[in-house]
């Protein structure tokens, strides 16, 4: 079954402490992307990646860092989380370069720091 | 001016009722429209996906595009309470790399 695949589903944790959201998809896309969803704000890009070892920023990267060492997987990564943090995240996979194609969706990661 | 357009709702309608769901955008580069659907709890799943100008088709799902107006919707004949759900609209140029832009999302509910 074609897949995005995010972990963990939900986490609460507190200010500055390290955490890492994984992200896997088995269609072999090239293209990935981290989203978060506000009330009131929709879904915004955080980060992308066009293939392996190449990301770019998205609208909303601060605090944020990702990495793409693999095609499948996109880990999210908050060094040092902060309250204002605290939303849902989703990760998107398509094919091609450009991302021009339908994303497809994992089912979030609802984050809560104190 | 915001982008992409998206009124939140809620929008209630019974059940059979023909609903019309609508974005408006200010950039005239975009190319490529979708249209999401979003349960409580879920990740959006991609209803309806368009290349430029025009309508499509899917069972009780139709899209349209029409350009000159920036002006996209997203029509569901004889609705069911299994399409209570939000719709996002989301669009993007056809430049490489450039963001998908989505709508709030409109929160529909249909009554039994």
């Amino acid at each position: 079954e074609a897949q995005v695949t995010q972990n963990p589903r939900y986490l609460i944790t507190v200010t500055g402490k390290k955490l890492t959201v994984t992200c896997s998809q088995n269609m072999n896309h090239e293209y990935m992307s981290w989203y978060r969803q506000d009330p009131g704000l929709g879904l915004r890009q955080i980060y992308y990646s066009m293939n392996v070892e190449v990301t770019d920023k998205g609208d909303v990267p601060e605090g944020y860092k990702v990495s793409r060492k693999e095609k499948r997987n996109f880990p999210l990564i908050l060094e040092s989380p902060s309250p204002n943090q605290t939303s849902l995240y989703f990760c998107a996979s398509s094919p091609g370069g450009q991302g021009s194609k339908p994303q497809h969706f994992g089912d979030g990661t609802r984050l809560s720091i104190l | 001016q915001k982008e992409v357009e998206q009124d939140p709702g809620p929008l209630s309608v019974p059940e059979g009722a023909i609903v019309s769901l609508n974005c408006t955008y200010s950039n005239s580069a975009f190319q490529y429209f979708m249209w999401y659907r979003q349960y409580s709890r879920k990740g959006p799943e991609l209803l309806m996906y368009t290349y430029s100008s025009g309508n499509k088709e899917d069972g009780r799902f139709t899209a349209q595009v029409d350009k000159s107006s920036k002006y996209i919707s997203l029509f569901i004949r004889d609705s069911q309470p299994s399409d209570s759900a939000t719709y996002l609209c989301a669009m993007r140029t056809d430049q490489a790399g450039t963001a998908l832009i989505f709508g709030k999302g409109t929160t529909l509910s249909v009554s039994s």
